[in-house]
């Protein structure tokens, strides 16, 4: 069992839906990120949590840490947010980042 | 510079050759990373740096992998005897060290092995 877990691993929607990417870690952490992956490989950093929730123009983060889940929110998806979403948690014990396998999300116009 | 470079974005080697990739980091983030990416999964650890000195190398897959960061800002990923399962997009990232600082990452190198 890995780490941490997202789902859905593959998401399509229409634009203008409401996106809910789903993230779940079995580790004690003292921060959760959430990223952006476009093709190419260039990763951007969206959020990084360590409780509540925080919001960024259309995308909102927000995490639990007794339930140890995070969850990424876009409201009204436009196609330019097609990318791939990736979660990530820096652990209580160290320094580096481990990773989900990442959504792949495709917004159709 | 204003963001982390990796150079170069894509290296085509053949099998059992060395390579070299390389790290710019932030100016002034201490932490440095290396993850590796393979097709369709998420980043894995490699090694991480604070400031000149390895802190965590328990991700290097085995021997044929080494980096160096000499002056505690570039660093160099060096993989000897390529082998085709080493073909992946190799990511640098650097932070402040300490209280909450995010991550900065590069693009990436993709590196094939053929």
């Amino acid at each position: 069992k890995n780490e941490v877990e997202q789902s859905p691993q593959n998401l399509t929607a229409q634009e203008g839906e409401f996106i809910t990417i789903n993230c779940s870690y079995s580790v004690g952490i003292s921060a959760l990120h959430w990223l952006q992956q476009h093709p190419g490989g260039g990763i951007v950093s969206l959020f990084m949590l360590s409780s509540g929730k925080k919001k960024h123009g259309r995308l909102i983060a927000t995490i639990n840490i007794q339930e140890k889940h995070s969850s990424l929110h876009i409201t009204a998806s436009h196609p330019r947010d097609s990318a791939v979403y990736i979660c990530a948690v820096r652990e209580t014990s160290g320094s580096r980042l481990t990773f989900g396998e990442g959504t792949q999300l495709t917004v159709n116009p | 510079g204003a963001g982390v470079s990796q150079t170069p974005s894509n290296k085509v080697t053949e099998k059992g050759k060395y390579v070299e990739l390389r790290c710019d980091p932030i100016s002034g983030h201490t932490a440095l990373y290396w993850y590796r990416q393979s097709l369709g999964q998420g980043p894995e650890f490699l090694i991480y740096f604070q400031g000149t000195g390895a802190a965590d190398d328990s991700g290097l897959p085995n021997d044929r992998f080494f980096a160096v960061r000499p002056e505690g800002s570039v660093s160099t990923l060096k993989i000897q005897r390529t082998e085709r399962g080493d073909s992946a997009v190799y990511l640098c990232a650097s932070r402040i060290s300490g209280g909450s600082g995010g991550y900065t990452f590069g693009s990436g190198t993709r590196l094939t092995v053929v």
